[in-house]
């Protein structure tokens, strides 16, 4: 079983959705989790990331970490067709430990 | 500008001929690392590296080779290419800091004949 399990996908919404990507894990260690956006042909981008429990908003984005149920997600509202891309959960125990581990990566489509 | 530099962004190839592809940051981070990306496996790393001369193997390091043998440059050496190597290849990079937030590389697509 992997460290990381994230929804397959892929999505296709309508422009204006609300779009909710999701990741569950199995290492307690994880105390910093991420969500990177992937454009085609692109690197991965950072897009947030979170420490520990809680909410954290940043526009139309805002990650949630449940540490208790193990499981992450991230909302998109108001989607745009620009949110078109791959999204990659990563998660890490941080400091001089190094490695993060990623999910396999949901790619959605947000349809005009 | 705050990067990680890799070359060949794309490249076709034999089987059995020697290739490197390199990997540049300008950000003085400690960390850096090599990922595979394949459809339906998501990223793979392949090695890592936490600081100069000092790599060690990711999940899929058999028929890779890397060096560090300077702060900002991570070479990715593949000795004799086989075309289960045919991928998309990223370099990234991150400072022991927080999170551990990976800077990553445009990518390199590999194929190998």
């Amino acid at each position: 079983q992997k460290e990381v399990e994230q929804d397959p996908g892929p999505l296709s919404v309508p422009e204006g959705a609300i779009v909710s990507l999701n990741c569950t894990y199995s290492n307690s260690a994880f105390q910093y989790f991420m969500w990177y956006r992937q454009y085609s042909r692109k690197g991965p981008e950072l897009l947030m990331y979170t420490y520990s429990s809680g909410n954290k908003e940043d526009g139309r984005f805002t990650a949630q970490v449940d540490k208790s149920s193990k499981y992450i997600s991230l909302f998109i509202r108001d989607s745009q067709p620009s949110d078109s891309a791959t999204y990659l959960c990563a998660m890490s125990a941080g400091g001089n430990a190094g490695k993060s581990t990623f999910g396999d990566g949901t790619t959605l489509t947000v349809k005009p | 500008e705050a990067q990680v530099t890799q070359n060949p962004r794309y490249l076709i190839t034999v089987t059995g001929k020697k290739l490197t592809v390199t990997c540049s940051q300008n950000m003085n981070h400690e960390y850096m690392s090599w990922y595979r990306q394949d459809p339906g496996l998501g990223l793979r790393q392949i090695y890592y590296s936490m600081n100069v001369e000092v790599t060690d193997k990711g999940d899929v390091p058999e028929g890779y080779k890397v060096s560090r043998k300077e702060k900002r440059n991570f070479p990715l050496i593949l000795e004799s290419p086989s075309p289960n190597q045919t991928s998309l290849y990223f370099c990234a990079s991150s400072s022991f800091s927080g999170a551990n937030v990976l800077t990553f590389g445009a990518g390199s697509r590999l194929t190998v004949l």
